[in-house]
């Protein structure tokens, strides 16, 4: 079952903050987010394992909560270049490497 | 390296035709996964190899649909007869440490 994201659709100012939430109805293994542009292939951002970890680099960060089965993705201080649609792709056994990917959020940020 | 190389870039065909899409990963990844992205369904996991055997195919849509990997450089994914509703973008991604890379995906119209 696909796992759902929210917001589905967000519009932000240069500068402002956001955070995507990806929940599953089973229980995860790992997380990864990717961004993809329009008209372009998804690009990895970054992959969370079971235990609870929180990741980031630069001002794009996440966390995984394995009790929740969720995981947020933080935009601090939005750049134009953020704009694209973010996935999440949820891995529920270990070592399958059969990733799920979410709904999707759609992300516009404006100058 | 190059990346992920797809081809073709894009297919416009009639229905009841064979369409054959071409993968070539990035050398030394040994897992190769084939994708769909509508945005009905969105980015759904077709099938994947691990040292170029299939692993899991179980989102492949129909008997019409079929992969191979003769080589680990080299995959194809085909469709026959195509039909109308086939109509999406392909992306092949072969996977590194975690990673996985997208190919620039193969823009696919049935009519």
């Amino acid at each position: 079952q696909q796992p759902v994201q929210s917001p589905q659709a967000v519009i932000l100012r240069e500068g402002e903050d956001a955070v995507i939430n990806c929940s599953s109805s089973k229980a995860l293994y790992s997380v990864h987010w990717y961004r993809q542009k329009h008209g372009e292939a998804p690009v990895f951002l970054m992959i969370l394992l079971k235990g609870g970890e929180q990741k980031g680099h630069d001002k794009i960060s996440a966390s995984f909560n394995e009790k929740k089965q969720q995981s947020s993705l933080y935009l601090t201080a939005s750049q134009l270049s953020y704009s694209g649609t973010y996935f999440c792709g949820t891995e529920t056994t270990s070592g399958t490497y059969k990733y799920i990917f979410g709904t999707g959020t759609r992300l516009k940020v404006l100058a | 390296d190059a990346g992920v190389i797809q081809s073709p870039r894009h297919e416009v065909t009639e229905m009841g035709q064979e369409v054959t899409l071409r993968c070539k990963p990035i050398s030394g990844h040994d897992y190769l996964f084939w994708y769909r992205q509508t945005m009905m369904r969105g980015l759904e996991l077709l099938i994947y190899f691990n040292n170029n055997v299939p692993i899991d195919d179980s989102g492949m849509p129909e008997d019409r649909f079929s992969a191979k990997m003769p080589n680990a450089s080299f995959s194809t994914l085909k469709i026959q007869p195509s039909e109308p509703r086939d109509s999406a973008v392909y992306f092949c991604a072969s996977r590194d440490r975690g990673i996985q890379y997208f190919g620039p995906g193969t823009r696919l119209l049935v009519l």
